[in-house]
């Protein structure tokens, strides 16, 4: 089974200042991992992606995100945060790994506030 | 490219009564599409997996009889709440893979209430 962990529902930071979401995984495939972004009443878009090549993975937007597996981890992060980055923010695991249908399995959810 | 709608954006229905949401892949053929369901100010929960041409695959708690999948071809799915009740009432959420790729296009959801 696959799951994930968002700590923080919430995470407020001043604008320019670094963004920091925290993710966790559990999977007992190599998995897929993916960072996606909600505004308000609208669909998911997705910041970026880590399937199993550079453990480094830069995405839209100025965001990006390391693969850690010792530590089972996949945070999220941006050097300097912007006012139009407040949104809420979703970590997802898929089983795409093992061949599977790859449907998501998604965190809580991160709340980023950002204060001028 | 890779766009994904849904129709509608929002619908308000009376309970006892049907509603219809289609999600469409605009721009390529979708082999699998999801569907998803949030409630405010939480997650997505995957409600089933639909692959065209076949039954869908509902996760564990969803009433399949309640909830009626269609994948009836490449670029469309519906997703029927039959008998809406309020508690019925949540943001539905649609994404569509690409029969050459594992990534999931969301479409833009379409927010339900039943009064």
């Amino acid at each position: 089974a696959q799951s994930v962990t968002q700590l923080g529902s919430h995470v407020s930071v001043s604008e320019g200042a670094l963004v920091l979401l925290r993710c966790n995984y559990s999977s007992s495939v190599p998995p897929y991992l993916f960072w996606y972004v909600q505004y308000p009443n609208q669909g998911l878009q997705l910041l970026l992606k880590y399937t199993s090549a550079a453990t480094l993975v830069k995405g839209i937007n100025g965001f990006e995100a390391e693969f850690k597996k010792s530590e089972t981890s996949f945070h999220l992060t941006k050097p300097s945060a912007h006012m139009s980055d407040a949104a809420e923010y979703f970590c997802a695991v898929s089983d795409l790994g093992s061949g599977n249908t790859g449907k998501l399995i998604f965190g809580q959810g991160t709340t980023l506030q950002v204060k001028p | 490219g890779a766009v994904v709608s849904q129709h509608p954006s929002w619908v308000i229905c009376k309970s006892g009564t049907s509603v219809k949401i289609e999600c469409r892949s605009l721009d390529f053929q979708a082999t699998t599409m999801f569907w998803y369901r949030q409630f405010p100010k939480q997650s997505l929960m995957l409600m089933a997996t639909s692959n065209e041409g076949s039954k869908a695959t509902y996760e564990q708690g969803v009433e399949k009889d309640k909830f009626l999948i269609n994948h009836a071809s490449l670029t469309l799915s519906t997703l029927t709440v039959t008998s809406a009740h309020p508690e019925d009432s949540s943001f539905y959420i649609c994404s569509a893979t690409p029969a050459s790729s594992y990534e999931q296009y969301f479409g833009p959801g379409t927010r339900l209430t039943v009064t």
